[in-house]
């Protein structure tokens, strides 16, 4: 079983900062199959990111993904008021733990 | 409108039964594979199953295997999750998720339902 680690925990920040959020896996994974998610509270989680670096439809360009291996990045370039929530990591069956976005 | 709507949830105790639904409408329910994710209060995401179009191909986590049993039925754009010897730790929002493909091996969701809360406590 793949374990996703994500770090850090809590990121705070302020809005317009850039925001970078890591993804390890604990084996070499195929990118094919890493995506990130939003999830905001009482709301269902939200497809940001599949395939390590494609966009889902209709997100923003300030969210990007890059990595491969064992290391993904999920970079938001400068945040926006509603990028305030926690991300997940996701890889065959498997999820991270999370990281919060906060505000600072 | 795309949409999953999940129903079924409840309060039951443990050892007991309950069968999830999961109503899809707005999209051509027999193009895509299913999955369950479930999200215990406070904690994150945990993948429950997950079922091809035709129901060819299954899996599940091996924390519900051999007590969770997931169907699907394409005449009636409808997914379901049959959850038997219900434990305490199964406590959590079960959510549908859609995935872009129809085959099993499909690894991320596109479409997520509002979640049905299950309770399982005595």
């Amino acid at each position: 079983e793949i374990v996703l680690t994500q770090s850090p925990g809590t990121l705070s920040l302020s809005p317009g900062e850039r925001a970078t959020l890591s993804c390890r896996a604990s084996q070499s994974v195929s990118s094919s199959y890493l995506a990130w998610y939003q999830q905001k509270p009482g709301q269902a989680p939200r497809l940001l990111i599949y395939g390590a670096s494609s966009r889902a439809t209709g997100i923003p360009d300030r969210f990007s993904g890059s990595g491969s291996g064992t290391d993904f990045t999920l970079t938001i370039s400068r945040l926006e008021p509603e990028d305030f929530a926690v991300y997940y990591c996701q890889q065959y069956g498997s999820f991270g733990q999370g990281t919060k976005v906060e505000i600072k | 409108e795309v949409q999953l709507v999940e129903s079924g949830g409840g309060l039951v105790q443990p050892g007991r039964s309950l069968r999830l639904s999961c109503a899809a409408s707005g999209f051509t329910f027999d193009d895509y594979a299913m999955h369950w994710v479930r999200q215990a209060p406070g904690k994150g995401l945990e993948w429950v199953s997950g079922i091809s179009w035709n129901s060819g191909s299954i899996g599940y986590a091996d924390s519900v295997k051999g007590r969770f049993t997931i169907s699907r039925d394409n005449a009636k754009n409808s997914l379901y999750l049959q959850m038997n010897s219900l434990r305490a730790e199964d406590t959590a929002l079960y959510y549908c998720a859609k995935c872009p493909f129809s085959g099993y091996d499909c690894w991320y969701f596109d479409l997520w339902g509002r979640g049905t809360l299950v309770t399982v406590s005595s």
